[in-house]
């Protein structure tokens, strides 16, 4: 099975310019999340997805940051304009997530896209 | 509102030796939790998962974890370590049921030392 793709692997930009990630779940997974994980840091969500629809975007910085999900499959997670504080590994991850067999499925995680920003 | 503590964030062991990785959380009601493993410039792979049942509970390349409701806490061992097994552990807690969120402890990172 495929895992999770994301690219690019790396990004360097400057500070009030545009980014964007993009992320392939495995085939078949409903839910999708984009986590940012700062140096030193555990994971933090940002936003989840279940199909195409938004279920936490609680902690996701809405006047700079944006994610979508189109057809319930690919998602791109958007940072315009970047701060230095983006400074980062953007992480994504996808689990089967059904609402019948929901909580106890792990996360599937792809390799990340490390951000830095000059 | 659900949380996790990693006691040590860095920790070292020599060859051989007994891995002790240590969690604690904190959850209104009897969660999930996980703990994965994280190699350098790579994403978490899942180590092992508690849901209900057994409160041993084995993972993968030789690591088990044991959760103790009266203490909170979800410790994750392996008896003799290996050159491979250094990396950084996440613990993670999950409510139950429904659309609930992952909470990631600050991670601990495991040097062996040969």
């Amino acid at each position: 099975e495929a895992g999770v793709a994301q690219s690019p692997r790396y990004k360097i930009i400057e500070k009030r310019q545009s980014v964007a990630f993009w992320c392939n779940p495995i085939s078949g997974h409903a839910t999708l999340y984009w986590y940012q994980q700062i140096l030193g840091q555990g994971p933090k969500l940002l936003i989840q997805f279940q199909n195409n629809g938004v279920v936490d975007d609680s902690q996701l910085p809405k006047d700079r940051f944006s994610a979508e999900r189109l057809k319930g499959v690919d998602s791109t997670l958007k940072i315009q304009p970047a701060k230095l504080e983006d400074s980062a590994v953007y992480l994504c991850a996808s689990s089967p997530g059904s609402r019948e067999r929901w909580g106890n499925q792990p996360q599937h995680f792809g390799d990340g896209t490390r951000l830095s920003i000059l | 509102a659900q949380s996790v503590t990693q006691l040590g964030s860095h920790v070292s062991v020599s060859e051989g030796a007994l891995v002790l990785l240590r969690c604690n959380y904190s959850s209104s009601v009897p969660p999930y939790l996980f703990w994965y493993v994280q190699y350098p410039n790579q994403g978490l792979q899942l180590l092992l998962k508690y849901t209900t049942g057994a409160t041993l509970v084995k993972g993968i390349n030789g690591f088990e974890a044991e959760f103790k409701k009266s203490e909170t806490s979800f410790h994750l061992t392996k008896p003799s370590a290996h050159m491979s097994d250094a990396a950084e552990y996440f613990c993670a807690v999950k409510p139950p049921g429904g659309y609930q969120k992952v909470t990631f402890g600050t991670g601990t990172k495991l040097q062996v030392i040969p």
